[in-house]
């Protein structure tokens, strides 16, 4: 079966540190894979898809980037975090347009 | 503009009594609705997806509905459980590009014993 692991669970940064949150995904090979955004009181906020190595698309313009070395490893990353950045981010997976996304359990990064 | 919205933002009731969320969605081209369930501190669970034909869908004690003249889609619990205390996503995927997902900002469900 599919799984998918988000690490760390918690992280509390200061401001103008970098930043780099780590998913990866077993069970299933060539997965679409996405990273979100989930601030208090808003719906999930789409931060950046990819469909293969290397390709990464960015929903919208910030301060953070994303990569994908690897088939299975989706990585969010800043070079400097700002206050705003804090909030609760999950990584997805996904196959066919019609099946769910699946969602890892998420980092929670507070800006100090 | 596409959006998604839900009702109630909060819901309490009582453990074994039923309830009802609602969702509005103004996405178009339309591809299909999800509903999520998101406990505290943890990422959505998917409950139900439904496209366009599809005017309910069961998932043990959670029945979906869709609308899709209306743009209407309810989440029907039947007797309730403390484990259902969590917030409840509507997600709706527009056909022009089914990677991107329209969130609701969820309806937080309190169940008390």
């Amino acid at each position: 079966s599919q799984t998918i692991h988000q690490w760390p669970a918690t992280l509390v940064q200061p401001v103008g540190s970098p930043l780099s949150l780590e998913c990866t995904v077993e069970g299933t090979s060539n997965p679409n894979l996405y990273w979100y955004r989930q601030a208090a009181g808003r719906g999930l906020q789409l931060l950046f898809y990819s469909v293969g190595i290397g390709q990464i698309s960015s929903e919208v313009p910030q301060n953070l980037s994303a990569s994908r070395p690897q088939d299975r490893q989706f990585i969010l990353s800043s070079k400097k975090l700002l206050l705003s950045d804090s909030g609760f981010y999950l990584c997805a997976w996904g196959g066919q347009s019609n099946q769910p996304q699946h969602f890892g359990d998420g980092t929670r990064l507070s800006i100090l | 503009k596409n959006q998604v919205e839900q009702s109630p933002q909060s819901l309490i009731i009582l453990e074994g009594k039923n309830c009802t969320l609602q969702c509005n969605y103004t996405v178009s081209p339309f591809s299909n609705l999800r509903w999520y369930k998101q406990d505290t501190g943890r990422g959505p669970v998917s409950l139900t997806i439904m496209t366009f034909s599809e005017n309910t869908k069961s998932n043990g004690r959670y029945t979906a509905t869709l609308d899709a003249d209306t743009k209407q889609s309810s989440l029907h619990i039947t007797a309730s459980q403390l484990s259902d205390s969590a917030s409840y996503i509507c997600v709706v995927s527009a056909s022009y590009n089914t990677d991107k997902l329209i969130f609701g900002t969820g309806t937080r469900l309190q169940v008390f014993p």
